[in-house]
């Protein structure tokens, strides 16, 4: 059964860079059926889209992130990260790494626990 | 993009039967069948429960349903019971590639 864990730091300082990445395993990144994301959710708020990744590289970002967010693919490792730049309070929140159905059926059927990465100097 | 909206909260007793609405428009859930809902515990990550609009993954109790109409999507859970308090959150295909959820609703059972 597939899982997958994010890991990274846990307190970012306010203006540097957020690094995140998720591992796959019982499952390979190289598919054509899936497609890589990462959601996030501030304390205590809804849940936010922020990119999803096929294992060929091929992306797509949210609007309000993209300007800031990095995402990219080590298929040897099965393995997906996030860099967030220029970091705020706001950007405070739970990270979660998921899987998502490819081929037109777009929903995230596979989730890690999530990280918890706290902006503050 | 804005968030779907969804109401804050709904309650019901046990047996009773509730529906969670989730709006959006015609950029979203108006144009695409591509809605999905997500259950999710404190502290918890999110769990399907539907995809595409009213799709059952396997071991999703045959109490949750769900449809669409226009541009808003609902979620059914008929039967409630004290394990269905969560969280609720709808999801939607937003065009141009994007997706974009719903705020979430928390299911309060009495």
């Amino acid at each position: 059964q597939l899982q997958m864990q994010e890991s990274g730091p846990g307190l970012v300082k306010p203006s540097e860079t957020l690094s995140l990445t998720c591992t796959v395993s019982g499952g390979s990144l190289t598919t054509e059926d899936y497609w890589w994301v990462w959601i996030r959710q501030p304390p205590g708020k809804g849940l936010e889209w922020i990119v999803s990744i096929f294992y060929d590289g091929a992306t797509h970002y949210t609007p309000s992130l993209e300007s800031r967010a990095t995402t990219s693919v080590d298929t040897f490792n099965d393995q997906f990260s996030l860099r967030l730049h220029s970091v705020t309070a706001a950007d405070t929140a739970v990270y979660y790494c998921a899987r998502q159905i490819g081929r037109g059926r777009w929903s995230f059927d596979t989730w890690g626990r999530g990280t918890l990465v706290t902006v503050s100097s | 993009q804005s968030a779907l909206t969804q109401p804050a909260s709904v309650s019901g007793s046990p047996g009773q039967s509730i529906t969670i609405s989730c709006t959006g428009s015609r950029s979203d859930i108006g144009n695409h069948n591509l809605v999905s809902w997500y259950q999710q515990f404190p502290g918890k990550a999110p769990k399907l429960m539907i995809s595409e609009i009213s799709r059952r993954p396997s071991g999703v109790s045959s109490r949750f349903s769900a449809s669409k109409s226009g541009d808003t999507a609902s979620l059914t859970i008929s039967a409630l019971q004290a394990e269905d308090e969560a969280d609720y959150y709808c999801a939607s295909y937003a065009g141009s590639n994007t997706f974009i959820f719903g705020g979430g609703t928390k299911l309060t059972v009495l």
